[in-house]
């Protein structure tokens, strides 16, 4: 079955600097999304993106936060200048349709990031 | 915004006892989606209900949307070790792409 794959599977960075999580969503899927979960809490929605241009962010998404679809394939979230309140599993996920037209997504098996 | 709570927020039974999460919705839902997240891993998804009062079975899992579509439950018969996890619901209002999470159950199955 298909997968969304996502990599580093864990990258740790020091305050202040960039980091670049990567992603390839499932092939056939238009809709591509960010989530993050701080540890033991809920999945937060961070941003979602389709035809090459962000259809909806959420407040957490300021302009620290940018997103990228460089190629066919490959779907990528930068922090500009990490935080240490920006730890967290980094989740991204896809779907043919939007959420909105009752598509599942699917998600990779995440980032975790760890801030120092 | 838009608040989706779950209660209980954890839930230990023994192998065998039934198990049942309330997720409960600031506002009306288009659609509500179930997901199940093994510790240490990834949220998977379950099922989606789109219809007032509708109701779906998979095996020992029953899916209820509430007839204002605010609020949703699922219920485990019988749970088994395997049924470990935490379980998710996730809303969308409006014409948005956004999926709204719920705040989770966690539950704990003992042998």
């Amino acid at each position: 079955e298909p997968e969304v794959t996502q990599t580093p599977s864990h990258q740790v960075t020091q305050m202040g600097q960039e980091v670049i999580l990567r992603c390839v969503p499932i092939s056939n899927h238009l809709y591509f999304y960010w989530y993050r979960q701080i540890l033991g809490q809920k999945v937060e929605f961070l941003v979602s993106f389709y035809n090459n241009e962000i259809s909806e962010k959420s407040e957490i998404f300021d302009d620290q936060f940018s997103v990228e679809r460089p190629d066919g394939s490959n779907f990528t979230l930068k922090i500009r200048s990490t935080k240490l309140e920006d730890s967290a599993m980094y989740f991204c996920a896809s779907s043919v349709v939007s959420s909105g037209q009752n598509s599942p997504l699917h998600f990779g098996n995440g980032t975790r990031l760890t801030v120092t | 915004g838009q608040q989706v709570m779950q209660i209980p927020q954890y839930q230990h039974v023994q192998e065998g006892e039934d198990f049942t999460t309330y997720c409960n919705s600031s506002t009306t839902l288009s659609n509500i989606q179930w997901y199940k997240q093994r510790p240490g891993g990834h949220p998977v998804f379950l099922i989606q209900l789109v219809k007032s009062g509708e109701v779906k079975k998979q095996k020992r899992l029953t899916f209820q949307f509430g007839e204002a579509k605010k609020n949703s439950s699922l219920h485990i018969t019988a749970t088994q070790t395997t049924d470990v996890g935490t379980y998710f619901c996730a809303g969308r209002t409006g014409g948005g792409n956004k999926l709204t999470f719920g705040t989770g159950t966690q539950l704990k199955v003992e042998l």
